[in-house]
Parts: C-alpha cells; sequence; structure tokens
C-alpha cells in the first residue's frame, strides 16, 4: 500500500532554471495539496487540487509558480525562473476527501535548493 | 483567523521522562486537531488526531486531548524513548480544504 509518492527527493536548480515537482497520491486519493517549508519553519500551506481543477490557491504566490493534477499522471508544482528564496522542502499530502474529518497523509518531500 | 502556537524548543529529555509540547490554536468554528512528527530528512507522519471537543488522540503511547475551552491539544507521552527525537508538529483544520501548523518542536532524547 504505497503512501504518497513524490520526485525528486532532491533538486538543484540555478537562479533563472525551472523547477518540476511530481506527486503522486495516495491509491483512491483525489485531493492533493501542496505545502512549502522553509527552513526552522512549519509547513505553510499553498495549493489544493481535485483531479484537472485547482480548488484552492489562496497559499501560492501570484507570480511564478503554478500547479495542476491532470486527469491521467501526477500532480505538477511548476517554479519559473527560480530565486534563491525558493530554497525550501516542498511537501505534497493526499486525502480521500476534503472535509474537516479526513487526514492529509503527506510525502517525503522535495528539497530545492537554488545556487 | 486561523492559527497555531507550539512551544518553543529545543526540548531535551533523558530516556524515561515525561514529555508535554503545548499546543493552543485559534480558529474559526469547530477544527479538527492533529499532532505530526517529522524524523530528519522526511515527510511529515500523522501521530494522533482528534475532531471534536474531549476527544482523546492517542498513538504509540502518546496522547493529546481536545480542549475547547483552553483551545488547546498538549501532546503528552509518559516515558519517552530516543527513538523519539524527532520535530512535532500541532496543526488545524477548520474545514479540510488546508492545514495550519505551528512552528514545530525539536524534541532530543538522550540515554
Amino acid at each position: 500500500n504505497a503512501g504518497v509518492m513524490q520526485n525528486p527527493r532532491h533538486l538543484v536548480r540555478r537562479r533563472g532554471q525551472e523547477a518540476r515537482l511530481r506527486c503522486s497520491p495516495m491509491k483512491g486519493h483525489s485531493h492533493v495539496y501542496w505545502y512549502r517549508q522553509l527552513p526552522e519553519e512549519g509547513l505553510k500551506f499553498m495549493v489544493y487540487l481535485q483531479k484537472e481543477n485547482i480548488i484552492d490557491e489562496s497559499g501560492m504566490p501570484k507570480e511564478r509558480f503554478s500547479a495542476e493534477f491532470p486527469k491521467e499522471g501526477p500532480s505538477i508544482l511548476r517554479i519559473q525562473q527560480v530565486v534563491r528564496g525558493d530554497s525550501a522542502a516542498y511537501f505534497c499530502a493526499s486525502s480521500r476527501a476534503s472535509g474537516r474529518m479526513d487526514t492529509q497523509y503527506f510525502g517525503p518531500g522535495t528539497r530545492l535548493t537554488v545556487l | 483567523g486561523n492559527s497555531v502556537t507550539q512551544m518553543e524548543g529545543p526540548v531535551t529529555l533523558s530516556e524515561e521522562a515525561f514529555l508535554t509540547i503545548n499546543c493552543t490554536y485559534t480558529a474559526t468554528g469547530y477544527p479538527s486537531l492533529f499532532w505530526y512528527v517529522q524524523y530528519p530528512g522526511e515527510g511529515l507522519q500523522l501521530l494522533l488526531k482528534a475532531t471534536k471537543a474531549d476527544d482523546k488522540g492517542s498513538n504509540k503511547g502518546f496522547e493529546a486531548t481536545y480542549r475547547k475551552e483552553t483551545t488547546s491539544f498538549h501532546l503528552e507521552k509518559g516515558s519517552v524513548q530516543v527513538s523519539d527525537s524527532a520535530v512535532y508538529f500541532c496543526a488545524l483544520t477548520p474545514e479540510g480544504n488546508q492545514f495550519y501548523f505551528g512552528t514545530g518542536t525539536s524534541l532530543t532524547v538522550i540515554p
């Protein structure tokens, strides 16, 4: 019973490059969430998606960041023209439904380093 | 608004000591409350949860009780082990769409 899978686990990019982070939710889960964890801080919500729909992107920076969850395949968080401040751990979570009784299960994260 | 305030760390305890990590919250409505644990280099793992007032979540010897009157969800364990060394995050969700996390409390247990 595989959990939430994320790849790559570590990603190094130079300033100005694009970073693409992938997340495959747990089997049977159709709700995906992305969070960012800066050093020494808690996780901050970025975006919530269901298949082919963005439900809540209130935590997403307005520029350079985008997310998708296509009908087939993993969810993708894309960061264009990365800057040093984008260096962080990015976690994906999934849930079966989105009510307050539903637990979000987290992947191992992608640690992005921008040189 | 919604927020979680956790006791600041780091916390260092000897093996078999009693652990308390304080967590208080502010929220709209009636949130669900969670504790997650993060081991070095890994993602967050659910430790326990409670979905309504006076509920007690428990797992692996850890407990936390949902106290609406004090808006708290303190994590406790009677006898910690070296393997409990990790960062602990308190979190809430008012509606399920997004979770709000505290800043985390680092625990180190020494033999």
